[in-house]
């Protein structure tokens, strides 16, 4: 089936600094999410991405949607503490309604203050 | 509440029980997805319904596994025989609309351990 790659599984950054987290494909989509998860809750969505080459910003949030649709990335500008937590990307195929989202096995970022 | 509610919480079943696991979406949301999470993945689609309308289950594991939300509002999933390899976190997400740009809303997902 559809796999997301994302990797490294774990991220370690200062309090303050940038990062950015890549998710492949080996399959197209025509939507791209990106989503976080705290400890015993569920996903919350902070971008979602529509359009081939589009770059879109939520506060310290900024993802790209790649242009041969197979790829994204995610950048947190300045983290802060409360950055921590699992981040997740999803894909929805160019067939599919709303259903079958497919995942990614996620990125635990952890942030030293 | 305004959001997608899950219960319980969590659940402990002994191996060979049946288990129901119940989801309230949003008020007003068409579709109800369940997502099954194991430990360190990311959620894996289960089955997705359009109001009362079970739409595909291609995702539900196997026969042990069925849902339904007949009044298309309140969905309930239900393990039969439960495995160990059942336990995982089950989410329901729900959304306000069938196609376009419309934001899936997950519950808080229930914890089923089978021991």
């Amino acid at each position: 089936g559809q796999q997301l790659n994302q990797s490294p599984q774990s991220m370690f950054i200062q309090e303050g600094e940038d990062v950015s987290m890549n998710c492949t494909s080996s399959s197209i989509f025509n939507t791209w999410l990106w989503y976080k998860q705290d400890p015993g809750e569920g996903p919350v969505l902070l971008i979602a991405l529509y359009k081939a080459g589009e770059l879109t910003s939520n506060g310290r949030l900024t993802a790209q949607f790649g242009i041969t649709r197979k790829d994204s990335f995610l950048n947190i500008s300045a983290s802060i503490p409360s950055d921590v937590g699992i981040y997740f990307c999803a894909g929805l195929t160019p067939t599919g309604a709303n259903s079958k989202l497919t995942f990614g096995k996620g990125i635990t970022l952890s942030v030293r203050p | 509440g305004a959001g997608v509610s899950q219960s319980p919480r969590y659940k402990v079943a002994k191996r060979g029980q049946d288990v129901a696991l119940r989801c309230d979406p949003i008020s007003g949301h068409v579709s109800l997805f369940w997502y099954q999470q194991a430990l360190g993945q990311g959620p894996e689609f289960l089955t997705y319904f359009q109001n009362e309308a079970q739409l595909d289950k291609s995702g539900l594991p196997s026969d042990r596994f069925f849902a339904e939300r007949p009044e298309g509002s309140v969905s309930t999933l239900k393990i039969q025989r439960t495995q160990q390899e059942d336990s995982a976190v089950y989410l329901c997400a729900s959304s306000l609309e069938v196609r376009g740009r419309s934001p899936l809303h997950f519950g808080n997902g229930t914890r089923l351990t089978v021991t």
